[in-house]
């Protein structure tokens, strides 16, 4: 089946810090990857995705590379702010189906 | 776009009560998903429809949880009677039909079960 496996948290880090979260997945098929972020209190937003191999997902200064050799899609920024503390969501979709890992927590303190 | 609309946003039940739960997707969208989180963990999840019908339903308690998307739009999720490992945060979450492009998820319910 598919699964998805997360770093454990919580990762916590001083603002301006890499950052680095580890994801990496087994899937039947060619998955689409996805990086999604909570904010306390409020439901899931799509933070990235990538759709094949080699693609490379980015957005508000996060970014995540799509590794078919090492089934893995690890997230990165190079400078974290406190407004970044959220719990960070890797995610796969085969066809119709997603498949959720478990989370990871980050706090990043001024 | 209008986002994914779910109501009530939060609910308190003692064990053994009904509840029920309401979502409206992204208008257009026709895959809605069902999805069961608690505390500390990942969204799990529990139904998944293709327009009005059930594409995937393996982790649905059918014993207490039913689901219905009537005209392929609007959903309900009942839980019929609550435990209290029910409490959890259910959200709703919309997707197109075609193409992997992510989903679009409604702000969640969270339900206390006493």
């Amino acid at each position: 089946g598919n699964s998805v496996t997360q770093m454990e948290g919580p990762v916590t880090l001083s603002e301006e810090a890499f950052l680095t979260i580890n994801c990496t997945y087994t899937a039947t098929g060619y998955p689409s990857l996805f990086w999604y972020v909570q904010y306390p209190g409020e439901g899931l937003q799509l933070l990235l995705k990538a759709t094949k191999a080699d693609d490379k997902g980015s957005n508000k200064g996060f970014e995540a590379t799509y590794r078919k050799e090492t089934t893995s899609f690890h997230l990165e920024k190079g400078s974290v702010q406190v407004s970044d503390s959220a719990v960070y969501f890797c995610a796969l979709r085969v066809s119709y189906i997603p498949t959720f890992g478990r989370g990871t927590s980050l706090i990043v303190h001024p | 776009e209008a986002g994914v609309a779910q109501s009530p946003r939060y609910k308190i039940i003692e064990k053994r009560q009904s509840v029920a739960f309401w979502c409206n997707p992204i208008s257009g969208h026709a895959t809605l998903y069902w999805y069961q989180q608690i505390l500390g963990q990942g969204p799990k999840l529990l139904i998944q429809f293709q327009n009005n019908g059930v594409v995937d339903d393996s982790q649905l308690p059918k014993d207490r949880f039913s689901a219905e998307r009537l005209k392929g739009v609007d959903s309900t999720l009942k839980i019929q009677p609550a435990k209290l490992e029910d409490s959890a945060v259910y959200l709703c979450a919309s997707s197109e039909e075609v193409g992997n492009y992510g989903y679009t998820f409604g702000s969640g319910t969270r339900l206390t079960v006493v």
